[in-house]
Formats: structure tokens, sequence, C-alpha cells
């Protein structure tokens, strides 16, 4: 079965600092992995993915996340952060094919201070 | 361009009650999902279905059913509220696996 790990349910930066935030996964099968972003009182919205091939994969926003098989991780990263991200980001995994089933992280919600 | 409609935003339930979240997406997407977010759980996935006529349960299925008989409609009724369905829920859909999710803005449901 499919399941996601995010370590830290709250990490906190500087304004300009470099954000990491982690995932692990675990899947039978080669994975689809998704980062969702979710700003107060709103829907989720998607961030960047990784299906096949380039295993560095950028979004929007200037995040980007590596695909690391051998770690069964796919962290996310911005190296400069803005008070505008500032919210919470779920990582989620699928198993693809006809499946249509995506699993999510609990979440970490990231803070920025000035 | 809608995308992905979720009424009402709002419900108090009393305990016992039953009730229908609606959601509707103009996309002709296939596949289509219910979450509930509870704070520190994520989301989890409750229904999911790959097409009209299927459907198949998440990770906790319990106390809510699901038809599509449409492609565009995907509602989910709440058998007979307890106060542990207390949650946000959201519903989402896509065209395939690979492109990832696009989510409704969702329903606060208060059970009492």
């Amino acid at each position: 079965a499919q399941s996601v790990t995010q370590l830290g349910s709250h990490v906190s930066v500087s304004e300009g600092a470099l954000v990491l935030l982690r995932c692990n996964y675990s899947s039978s099968v080669p994975p689809y992995l998704f980062w969702y972003v979710q700003y107060p009182n709103q829907g989720l919205q998607l961030l960047l993915k990784y299906t096949t091939g380039a295993t560095l994969v950028k979004g929007i926003n200037g995040f980007e996340a590596e695909f690391k098989k051998s770690e069964t991780s796919f962290h996310l990263t911005k190296p400069s952060a803005h008070m505008s991200d500032a919210a919470e980001y779920f990582c989620a995994v699928s198993e693809g094919g006809n499946t249509g089933k995506l699993i999510f992280g609990q979440g970490t919600t990231l803070q920025v201070k000035p | 361009n809608a995308g992905v409609t979720q009424t009402p935003k709002f419900q108090v339930l009393k305990t016992g009650q039953s009730m229908t979240l609606q959601c509707a997406q103009d996309m002709n997407h296939e596949y289509m999902s219910w979450y509930r977010q509870d704070p520190g759980m994520g989301l989890r996935l409750i229904h999911y279905s790959v097409g009209a006529g299927i459907t198949d349960q998440g990770e906790v299925p319990n106390g809510y059913n699901v038809s599509r008989s449409t492609t565009e409609d995907f509602p989910l009724r709440l058998l007979s509220a307890a106060p542990s369905q207390t949650s946000v829920y959201f519903c989402a859909s896509t065209r395939g696996s690979l492109r990832g999710y696009t989510f409704g803005s969702g329903t606060r449901l208060t059970v009492v």
C-alpha cells in the first residue's frame, strides 16, 4: 500500500532563508509524486509533480523537488523564502495507471519570519 | 470555466441526520475523489471514482456513500451524521494520474 510521511509538522524559517520540507514515500510500484500548497481557508493548489524522466522538477513560485529513488524521498526546496510562502504544504503519492488514487501526507505548516 | 464546485460551503448537522455534499466539475475529468481534512492528519481519501458508474473505497469510507451517474457529478452522502465526521471536505478531479488533481474550495461540516 502507498503511504507518505512528512517529517516535521511545523517548519519555521526567516525571510530569505532556504526552505526545506521533507517527504518520504512508500510504494510497491514506481510512484507519481506531487507537492500541493494550501493557503488559509482555501483549497489545494498543485506546486509541482514528478511522473517520469528528470528527477529534479521545478514548480511554481520558485519551488523545486528532487526524486531520489534510493532514499524514497521527494523533498521540497526553495532557495529564498518569501513572506507569501507561509502556508501548509502537502506531499502526495499516486501509483499511477488507472487507479486515480492519490494518498497525502500529514502536511507541514511553513512559517516565514520577517 | 468554473473548475470544481462544491456546495454547500458550510453546514451544521445534528447527530443522526443525513445529508449530501455536492461536487460538480466542468472539465470533463474522468477521475474524481473525496477527501476529509482534519488537523494533524492531512487529507484522507474517503472514496474515489475512475469514471461514470465506477467507484471505490479509500482510506476512511465508513459512514459515507458515493455514486457516479455522470462524468460531471460526484456527490458524497453522509448516512447518519456523527460528531467524528466534523471536518472539512474536499472534492477533486483530474483527467489522469499524471496530471495532478484540481481541488474544490471545500465544505466545512460541523456535527453537533
